[in-house]
């Protein structure tokens, strides 16, 4: 299983934000598809989740700016972050979720990350 | 939230020692509790899950243990790969949480 993100690495501040992340092997169908992201120096922060059928899971922090989607036929999914600010600056991985259930938040396999300098 | 306390924020050590990281919970999350590696420049690597299960690969120089509240992730003779920055993470509760991590230094 590889996971390969891609998108634009620089966002002007009150834009919105796209990654899509794409996913090579394994089942898609069996799992739960996440976004999380790194500030510079900082930890981790969980944004939100996916399955292959759309349900969704965000974290209520960035709620209102997020939306996750995701295409089955590509095997791919994507993260919109509306009104960005130089706070979301910071590295953005997608990561597989282990299994089903409490499992699905165990993150087995990720993507290669992306920095998103948010900047005018 | 569920917040994560990690300590200590940094360690450290040298070749050979037995290295043993604390993770804190704000509430109960039974077992549900991963904890991840980092190195400069690369994505978080699943090391354990369910608090004391080994991921696929992992050596078995790492261990974990704990429920409840009170977590522990041991390597039990580090080696010079082992030099990186570990994290816990929760899952019983959206929103998943992480630790705020322990960096393992070099003496």
């Amino acid at each position: 299983v590889q996971l390969q993100q891609w998108g634009p690495g620089l966002v002007k501040p009150s834009e919105t934000l796209s990654l899509t992340c794409g996913v090579f092997g394994g089942s898609f169908n069996d799992y739960y598809w996440n976004w999380i992201r790194q500030s510079p120096g900082k930890g981790l922060d969980w944004i939100g989740d996916i399955n292959h059928s759309g349900s969704t899971n965000y974290n209520p922090s960035l709620m209102s700016r997020v939306t996750i989607s995701v295409d089955t036929s590509k095997s791919q999914f994507s993260l919109s972050l509306s009104s960005v600010t130089a706070a979301d600056t910071g590295v953005y991985y997608c990561a597989r979720g282990k299994g089903s259930g409490y499992e699905g938040g165990f993150f087995d396999f990720w993507g290669q990350g992306i920095l998103v300098t948010v900047s005018s | 939230d569920i917040q994560m306390t990690q300590s200590p924020s940094s360690v450290s050590a040298s070749v050979g020692d037995r290295v043993t990281i604390t993770c804190r919970a704000s509430q109960g999350i039974s077992t549900w509790l991963a904890w991840y590696q980092q190195t400069p420049g690369k994505a978080p690597k699943l090391l354990i899950y369910s608090a004391s299960t080994l991921q696929g690969g992992v050596p078995s120089r790492f261990s974990g243990s704990g429920s409840g509240t009170d977590f522990t992730l041991t390597i039990s003779s580090l080696q010079p790969e082992d030099f990186a920055t570990y994290f816990c993470q929760q899952v019983k509760t959206f929103p998943l949480t992480f630790g705020g991590g322990t960096k393992v230094e070099m003496k």
